[in-house]
């Protein structure tokens, strides 16, 4: 059974930083791109962030650009995002998301999430 | 970057009724479109990939169509499990971008 386990996500206040884990299981971690897709509370989804499946190739929304960094373990079956520079517009549940096939952009597996706050 | 834009934003309907919500990209994605459906407090589940494509395990009332610009998720007979908020996503660019959401409400 594929399992994907966020955490992390804590009350930060605006200008600091946070580490996002996520912990796959159930699947051949490194064949697939990974994704980290955010939702603010009440809103729609918004995609963050995807590493290829060998972590050579990353790339990120507009909207976090220069202030998140996404990078994996293949080793240890992990995902992760560091957050650097939060805003209070960074406030989301965060969601760790599995393509449904090789680079195919499609999200067949989601985690429960884990929520980041970001408040003074 | 892709813009996505849902139609209607609500929509209120009765369990049994045959419900189309349409998704229209700001420029061609040919059929990279997806669709998902989220329930309150649950991650989005995949319905339908590349278009027109059921995903694993998705009951056959749930259909999807178009390409290029315009695209329709089909619920042919609503079920009372299928009231929640459905999104669709293009993946023709790297920089993924979803629609708005529709929220599919009892009438």
């Amino acid at each position: 059974e594929v399992q994907l386990v966020e955490s992390g996500g804590v009350v930060v206040q605006p200008g600091g930083s946070l580490r996002l884990s996520c912990a796959a299981s159930g699947f051949t971690f490194d064949d697939y791109t990974m994704h980290w897709v955010r939702q603010a509370p009440g809103k729609g989804l918004e995609w963050v962030s995807l590493i290829s499946w060998d972590g050579g190739s990353t790339y990120y929304a507009d909207s976090v650009k220069g202030r998140f960094t996404i990078s994996r373990d293949n080793s240890k079956n992990s995902l992760y995002l560091q957050m650097n520079s939060l805003r209070t517009e960074d406030t989301a549940l965060y969601y760790c998301a599995k393509d449904n096939t090789a680079d195919s952009r499609e999200f067949d597996y989601w985690g429960q999430g884990t929520l980041v706050t970001v408040s003074s | 970057d892709i813009q996505m834009t849902q139609s209607p934003s609500s929509l209120s309907a009765s369990v049994g009724d045959r419900v189309t919500i349409t998704c229209r990209a700001s420029q061609s994605i040919s059929s990279y479109l997806n669709w998902y459906q989220q329930k309150p407090g649950k991650a989005p589940k995949l319905l339908i990939y590349a278009a027109s494509s059921l995903q694993s395990g998705v009951p056959s009332r749930f259909s999807g169509s178009g390409s290029g610009t315009d695209f329709t998720l089909t619920i042919s007979s609503l079920q009372p499990e299928d009231f929640a908020t459905y999104y669709c996503q293009q993946s023709y660019s790297t920089l993924v971008t979803f629609g708005q959401g529709t929220k599919l409400e009892i009438k």
